[in-house]
């Protein structure tokens, strides 16, 4: 088993333009997360999906549309890149989206915007 | 948002010593906490999710305690080794259906 994979792993763009960040997980999870993670402030939630077909806001949405494909697959568009967006991603899936679960983590993106 | 505050930020201990960092969080609508190691370059892994008062739980050197009722849980390394350099993150869900919330971290360095 890969576990969850990401692709690129690192990417830089101009500001304005626009890329996606591809997720996948080959451990049959329900739910999936993309975070930000920024010096001195953690890991932050972008988006989730619960289950394949939903979608929710997390902590700093803004600038970002997210599009679960199917069970597996769960990817992140930047619209228009700006600097603030620059930051490394991390996709990240759980069983069931309980609590109590824990979260599997992908080695990350690292994204650069100029 | 949920508040998960973790202190100290950063600390520097030499091989063999022992160590804890704590991590806060609201106590009311408490779910479950999370303890995460992340080294650098790599991918943060779990080391225990707790969801009872008074859960203890232990992996080797490692261990931890949760007290849900005053919002707190303490994470322990004992005999500290330069492997043990990582990283520490704590999450908590205050709600179910609701994501984590994860601390900045404990920035643990051990020296040889």
């Amino acid at each position: 088993n890969a576990g969850v994979t990401q692709t690129p792993k690192f990417q830089v763009l101009k500001t304005g333009q626009s890329m996606t960040l591809q997720c996948a997980q080959d451990m049959n999870h329900n739910s999936m997360y993309w975070y930000r993670q920024d010096p001195g402030m953690g890991l932050r939630l972008i988006y989730y999906s619960a289950s394949e077909g939903t979608t929710d806001k997390g902590e700093v949405p803004n600038g970002y549309n997210v599009s679960r494909l199917n069970k597996r697959e769960f990817s992140l568009r930047l619209e228009s890149a700006a600097p603030s967006q620059t930051s490394v991603y991390f996709c990240a899936s759980s069983e069931l989206g309980l609590a109590r679960e824990t979260q599997y983590f992908g080695p990350g993106t690292r994204l650069l915007v100029l | 948002i949920l508040n998960v505050e973790q202190s100290p930020q950063s600390l520097h201990v030499q091989e063999g010593d022992s160590t804890n960092f704590t991590c806060s969080f609201p106590s009311s609508n408490f779910y479950a906490l999370h303890w995460y190691r992340w080294e650098t370059a790599k991918s943060p892994e779990a080391l225990f999710v707790m969801t009872l008062n008074g859960d203890e739980k232990k992996k080797g050197r490692i261990s931890a305690t949760l007290n849900t009722k005053e919002g707190y849980s303490y994470l322990y390394i004992k005999g500290s080794q330069p492997e043990d350099s990582a990283t520490y993150l704590c999450a908590s869900l205050g709600q179910a259906g609701t994501a984590l919330i994860f601390g900045k971290g404990t920035t643990l360095s051990v020296s040889s």
